[in-house]
């Protein structure tokens, strides 16, 4: 079975732009969440989707943003971006929303702004 | 709200010496525990859970972990260090009820031959 993959793996942006990231789970898996790694703030909760609706988000500003397809396909936009949004975003995903359940995460998408 | 403490952010072991990685946790209720580690250019992959079925979980690659409700600890061990395992590793902790995974700032293992 084929995992979590992430498209693009790396991109660079500047400031002010948009940028638009995709994420598609492991085929059955119905609940993806998104996030940020960053050397000084480490791994930090952006948000989850679950058919198609977001349950659970972070505490992030609203230039972060994500949408979850009928197919479980996901993908995160952020706006206006900051040098500070420079990080690894990391897609996972799970059979169902349960807490216990194992998330399983992708390679992950390396976005630099300059 | 939980949180995870990882003691040492960067851990050193001869090849062959045994691995110990700390985590203690903070939950006011019975917490879902996670070990992952972490490849470099990768992303995340488990190691190990704890869902309250035994205290003492096995995971992959030899790693194992024990769960100590009195010293709200997860420590992470593995009798014999191989430089394959030279990765960051990352405890996270999560409660019932449909909430997100939070992690420790992750410990970096370096092993040295």
């Amino acid at each position: 079975k084929a995992g979590v993959t992430q498209t693009p793996r790396y991109l660079i942006k500047t400031r002010g732009q948009q940028v638009t990231l995709s994420c598609s789970p492991i085929s059955g898996h119905r609940s993806v969440s998104w996030y940020q790694q960053t050397p000084g703030q480490g791994l930090q909760f952006l948000f989850e989707y679950f058919s198609e609706t977001q349950r659970n988000k972070g505490n992030f500003p609203g230039r972060f943003s994500g949408r979850q397809f009928s197919n479980s396909r996901s993908e995160m936009n952020v706006s206006t971006l900051e040098l500070g949004d420079s990080a690894l975003y990391l897609c996972a995903s799970s059979i169902s929303q349960g807490s216990e359940e194992t998330q399983y995460f992708g390679p992950g998408t390396r976005l630099l702004v300059l | 709200a939980q949180s995870v403490t990882q003691l040492g952010s960067h851990v050193s072991v001869s090849e062959g010496a045994l691995v110990l990685l700390r985590c203690n946790y903070s939950s006011s209720v019975p917490p879902y525990l996670f070990w992952y580690v972490q490849y470099p250019n990768q992303g995340l992959q488990l190691l190990l859970k704890y869902t309250s079925a035994a205290t003492l979980v096995k995971g992959i690659n030899g790693f194992e972990a024990e769960f100590k409700k009195s010293e709200t600890s997860f420590h992470l061990t593995k009798p014999s260090a191989h430089m394959s395992d030279a990765a960051e590793y990352f405890c996270a902790v999560t409660i019932s009820g449909n909430t997100p995974l939070v992690f420790g700032k992750g410990t970096r293992l370096s092993v040295i031959a």
